[in-house]
């Protein structure tokens, strides 16, 4: 089973700083056809998931462009240019090219 | 407006079962696949099954093969999951997610609110 490891586990933050969270997968996460299925989620404290980034660098409906996603194979990095409150949760990767797995979660907090 | 409506959880005894369902509205429901993702309580999002547009494919976490099956009414736009020989370790709050497909692979574009279920004597 491939298995996502998240670090930092959690970040603290000031309003206005730049942060990056990696997503690091125990398989390449490229297939066949050379498509790359690495996404993104955001959970807001007692809030549902909701998508950030898609195929690792394409933002998701209404995601403001502070976001951003790169990375390749086994590597992969969500960066936030400059968090703001309502940034504050918990982050998730989540890879599809075999079934479906979730990174541990990284929780971003005000420092 | 896409709206994912989860029911049918609560407390339930360990070996017993249980019949989740999702509502959904705001899109045409036979167009794309869905999904159930848990969490356990303070703990992280694992997925749970996949179903395809027509229902025709199925994939399930190894944990929960044979006995969890996942099932959809596209006619009633209605996602279900039913549970049997539930465990404790089933207990979490269950998401119903809509299953976007881009290139080959479902990814999860929008999440219900959650229903949890409790597996306790």
């Amino acid at each position: 089973d491939v298995v996502l490891t998240q670090t930092p586990s959690t970040l603290s933050a000031t309003i206005g700083q730049s942060v990056s969270i990696s997503c690091r997968s125990s398989q390449s996460l490229l297939d066949s056809a050379g498509n790359t299925y690495l996404y993104w989620y955001l959970q807001r404290p007692g809030q549902s998931p909701q998508l950030l980034i898609y195929l690792v660098s394409n933002l998701g409906s209404g995601v403001p462009n502070r976001f951003s996603g790169s990375g390749s194979g086994t590597d992969f990095t969500l960066k936030i240019s400059g968090v703001e409150a309502e940034d504050l949760g918990v982050y998730y990767c989540m890879q599809a090219t075999h079934a479906w797995t979730f990174g541990g979660g990284t929780k971003l907090e005000l420092k | 407006e896409v709206q994912l409506v989860e029911s049918g959880g609560g407390l339930v005894q360990p070996g017993r079962s249980m019949k989740l369902s999702c509502a959904a509205s705001g899109f045409t429901f036979s167009n794309y696949g869905m999904a159930w993702v848990r969490q356990a309580p303070t703990k992280g999002l694992e997925w749970v099954a996949t179903i395809s547009y027509d229902g025709s494919s199925t994939y399930y976490r190894d944990s929960v093969k044979g006995r969890f099956t996942i099932s959809r009414d596209n006619a009633k736009s209605t996602l279900y999951l039913q549970m049997n020989s539930l465990r404790s370790e089933d207990t979490a709050t269950y998401y119903c997610t809509r299953g976007k497909r881009q290139k080959f692979r479902y990814y999860f574009d929008y999440w219900g609110q959650g229903v949890m279920v409790t597996v306790s004597s």
